[in-house]
């Protein structure tokens, strides 16, 4: 079965500092890779994906995800954290069973970024 | 451009009630997920909506819960009997051509359910 694991329920970076948030996967084939951000009251939003190509993907608001097969991780990171980047993050991988384009989701990481 | 919009925001509602929960995607976007997100918890996948073919209903919780897309746009999700444990927040979801290089989805900004 498909699955996604955010080990950390919670991470706690210092302003200025490098983040990183940890995402661990389990699919048969090759995994279609998303991080996704949700700030208080609002929706998720796209932050970046992983479908083939260059193993450092780039997205928005600075952060950045590398997918490491042999590890089946695509951790997220940033390399300055700044204070308005503390929300929920969730990585999710494509299902591929079925035929449908369904995404599971990791339970969630808060981050805290501290002044 | 105009993003996926759900309504109401917020619903108050008495255990034993039912409530629809409104979704419009973004104009075009042929395929439409509904989720559920408790307190602390991750999302949960409800149903699947993709062109005329048969929606994936797999995620359901109980036959209490039902929803329609009508003419490949708006998407209702009724539950009926409310339980206080149908209280979350509840995410509508829209790409607009799966599998054709498009794989991320839009998110709505959610309905937050309170059953009192």
């Amino acid at each position: 079965a498909q699955s996604v694991a955010q080990p950390e329920d919670q991470v706690n970076v210092a302003e200025g500092n490098p983040l990183t948030v940890k995402c661990t996967y389990s699919v048969s084939g090759n995994p279609y890779l998303f991080w996704y951000v949700q700030y208080p009251n609002r929706g998720l939003q796209f932050l970046l994906k992983y479908i083939t190509g260059d193993n450092l993907v780039k997205g928005s608001y600075g952060f950045e995800a590398e997918f490491n097969k042999s590890q089946t991780s695509f951790h997220l990171k940033k390399p300055s954290a700044l204070v308005s980047d503390s929300a929920l993050y969730f990585c999710a991988v494509r299902n591929l069973s079925g035929g449908y384009n369904k995404l599971i989701f990791g339970a969630g990481t808060r981050l805290a970024v501290h002044p | 451009g105009a993003g996926v919009s759900q309504s109401p925001s917020n619903k108050v509602t008495e255990k034993g009630k039912d409530v629809e929960l409104r979704c419009d995607p973004i104009s075009g976007h042929t395929a439409l997920y509904w989720y559920r997100q408790s307190l602390g918890q991750g999302l949960e996948f409800l149903i699947y909506f993709q062109g005329n073919s048969a929606p994936d209903k797999s995620g359901l919780p109980s036959d209490r819960f039902s929803a329609e897309r009508t003419g490949g746009s708006v998407s209702t999700l009724t539950i009926q009997r409310t339980q206080q444990e149908d209280s979350a927040v509840y995410l509508c979801a829209s790409i607009l051509q799966p599998g054709q290089g498009q794989y991320e989805q839009y998110f709505g900004p959610g309905t937050r359910l309170t059953v009192t």
